[in-house]
């Protein structure tokens, strides 16, 4: 079975702290996703990344940043988090050619006071 | 410009009944990919089904089966003699050949089933 684990379900962060998101994939999986869902807008593409050290800016990449040192592992941060960025951050991982169904991890709901 | 319209907001049904979940698309491309997922109040989204454009024949997998129809360009999910258990989310996404393995999500359609 595919496993998409994210550092944590739930985390509290005051406003202009730096957040780190933590992801990893053990399915060997070369394209990486962070979305963000929140009620009413679905599921928007925040970045995604290809390779490792490679990344693309997704719909919404304003305020966040990506790093993907390791093919494994694909991290979200927030540089100054704010209070908009409130939210359900879900993480996926998925192949290449046809085989680009998208496997998710658990979420992590992030709450900025 | 991909898009996927899943139009049901929500749709609430007694168990046992049959329901479908509706999901439309637009594409330019002639390769195209689409699936469907399954977001339970747990809220992990799991992959249901893929389709790719090059394969119109119909899915059946136990309860759930999937009609595809490119004339229309529909890709309509269908549960038959749903469970409470189904009760969730159901997003229906599109991913382009030339899109670089991104994909559009539709909005969802949340399905609640009634014992």
């Amino acid at each position: 079975d595919v496993k998409v684990t994210q550092s944590s379900r739930y985390l509290v962060k005051r406003t202009g702290e730096k957040v780190f998101l933590e992801c990893v994939q053990d399915m060997d999986h070369e394209n990486m996703f962070w979305y963000r869902q929140d009620p009413g807008l679905g599921l928007r593409l925040i970045y995604f990344s290809y390779d490792v050290k490679m990344k693309e800016k997704g719909d919404i990449p304003e305020g966040y940043s990506v790093s993907r040192e390791k093919k494994e592992r694909f991290s979200l941060i927030l540089e100054s988090a704010s209070t908009n960025q409130t939210s359900m951050y879900l993480c996926a991982s998925g192949g290449t050619g046809p085989l680009r169904e998208q496997y998710f991890g658990p979420g992590t709901r992030l709450t900025v006071t | 410009a991909q898009k996927v319209t899943q139009a049901q907001t929500e749709i609430s049904v007694v168990e046992k009944e049959d329901v479908t979940l509706d999901c439309v698309y637009e594409t330019r491309d002639t390769t195209y990919y689409l699936f469907w997922y399954k977001q339970p109040p747990s809220g992990e989204l799991v992959f249901l089904i893929r389709r790719n454009s090059f394969d119109e024949q119909n899915e059946i997998s136990g309860r759930y089966s999937w009609n595809f129809q490119k004339s229309t360009s529909s890709f309509n999910f269908t549960i038959t003699a749903s469970q409470v258990v189904d009760s969730a989310v159901y997003f229906c996404a599109l991913s382009e050949s030339t899109g670089g393995f991104k994909t559009i999500f539709g909005a969802g359609t949340r399905l609640f089933v009634k014992a």
